[in-house]
């Protein structure tokens, strides 16, 4: 079936810095990939649609300059948590075209 | 999307059947019931989907009832690896590569799978 394979699995950064995370499909091309965010104790909640070669479409509340996506290739698209901070910490996990598959998920810890 | 209604939390003893119910009495026509699970700090699994008959595969089977306003997940003899949240999605399945594959996730159930 199909994989989709992100990383990193986990960081820690410090209040300030940007991080970039990795979703990548592996054996399909995915010209549409989903991210979705996830707090403690809570459901996973959609933060944008990355369509490849084309502008991301964000979900209502999702600021799109502190959160940049980038799809460039049929198998590539990357969420960059620019200047995070520590309500960023979260879980952040990638889906792909089908809806069916997911990646592993990336936990964000900001210090 | 239909909204859907999930017990928060059940228990099940190892071995024994796992029934997960879930009401979706807003349902489309067209639209199919989803099931995934997501295991503590993983990203979500996908387990099984169906429209309007009752659906099996090696991970579970899926029960619609028939004016398709609930359905029942049942993991046949659930082991300690089966301990997740379990969310049922009901969504119009727009095939691959469209916008339709979003899914909106709700509360879901905790299963916990007992020695």
């Amino acid at each position: 079936g199909a994989v989709v394979s992100q990383h990193p699995s986990r960081v820690i950064c410090k209040s300030g810095t940007s991080v970039k995370i990795e979703c990548r499909s592996l054996d399909f091309q995915a010209t549409t990939m989903f991210w979705y965010r996830q707090f403690p104790k809570q459901s996973l909640m959609l933060m944008a649609t990355s369509n490849e070669g084309s502008k991301a479409t964000y979900e209502q509340g999702v600021e799109k300059d502190k959160f940049l996506i980038n799809h460039a290739s049929l198998t590539l698209s990357t969420l960059t948590v620019t200047s995070a901070h520590p309500e960023d910490s979260s879980f952040y996990i990638c889906s792909g075209t089908d809806g069916y598959t997911f990646g592993s998920g990336t936990r964000l810890t900001v210090v | 999307d239909a909204k859907t209604t999930q017990p928060t939390s059940m228990d099940c003893a190892e071995g024994r059947a796992a029934n997960l119910p879930c009401n979706h009495s807003t349902i489309s026509g067209n639209e199919y019931v989803y099931w995934y699970r997501q295991i503590h700090s993983q990203g979500p699994q996908y387990i099984i989907h169906g429209l309007k008959n009752n659906e099996t595969n090696e991970m579970a089977s899926l029960i619609i009832t028939e004016d398709r306003k609930s359905s029942t997940l049942i993991l046949p003899h659930a082991t300690l690896r089966d301990t997740a949240v379990y969310y049922c999605i009901v969504r119009v399945d727009s095939g691959w590569g469209t916008s339709g594959s979003r899914l909106t996730f709700g509360e879901g159930t905790q299963l916990t799978v007992n020695p």
